[in-house]
């Protein structure tokens, strides 16, 4: 079975600060995805990032960059410089190779940002 | 523009009536999903569809239930039988429905409360 967790249910920063959301996951399979996605007060969720379990390279996309590290089962998401309308919920999740688009998704944390 | 679009909004339902929440698509997907979401818990799978005229449970099917009888339309009926109905469903829908890419575009939602 899989499992995501992401311990954080709420964090509230201050604009410009940074902040680092955890995630940790659980998968018997070899081959995996990992996965961010926002939902922002709208409500639906916006894809950020997807990551397969062989590629440990940390990325960087501006303000966001992501930290794979097999070896802890954990995915991290941090947001440099941290702003009004990075307020949202951030969910992650995973999926196994023979899972297709079946995510299996963490409980999410929200982060308020204020000004 | 294209995307998904949820219908209705709000959903106000007496207990042991049925209801049915409209997701229609015009991304020209194969795959289409109902996630039901509660707070601290995620997302969770409600059924799924990967072709017209075919469907499959999720992790939380059972008081629900769905149809695809065309590619653009993956409504999901609430029943009676549904002890908790009280949630927030969000639809989605994907590309390459064998393929773990997870990028799932998501609709607004549906919120559905139970008086």
């Amino acid at each position: 079975a899989q499992k995501v967790t992401q311990a954080q249910t709420e964090i509230s920063v201050v604009e410009k600060e940074d902040v680092t959301l955890d995630c940790v996951y659980e998968t018997r399979d070899t081959t995996y995805y990992l996965f961010w996605y926002k939902q922002p007060p709208s409500g639906e969720l916006v894809f950020l990032i997807r990551r397969n379990s062989f590629d440990e390279q940390n990325e960087i996309s501006g303000r966001y960059s992501w930290n794979f590290q097999k070896s802890t089962s954990s995915f991290n998401f941090t947001i440099t410089a941290s702003q009004v309308v990075d307020s949202a919920v951030y969910f992650c999740a995973l999926s196994g190779n023979n899972a297709g688009n079946m995510l299996t998704f963490g409980g999410g944390t929200r982060l308020m940002v204020k000004p | 523009d294209g995307g998904i679009t949820q219908s209705p909004k709000y959903l106000f339902r007496k207990e042991g009536q049925n209801v049915t929440l409209s997701c229609e698509q015009n991304l020209n997907h194969d795959a289409m999903y109902w996630y039901r979401q509660d707070p601290g818990q995620g997302l969770r799978l409600i059924y799924y569809s990967q072709i017209v005229n075919d469907f499959q449970k999720g992790d939380i099917a059972e008081g629900y239930s769905v149809s695809r009888e065309k590619k653009e339309s993956f409504p999901l009926t609430v029943t009676s039988a549904q002890k908790n109905p009280t949630a927030f469903y969000l639809c989605a829908s994907s590309t390459l429905a064998g393929a773990p890419t997870g990028e799932l575009f998501f609709g607004e939602g549906s919120r559905l409360t139970v008086l």
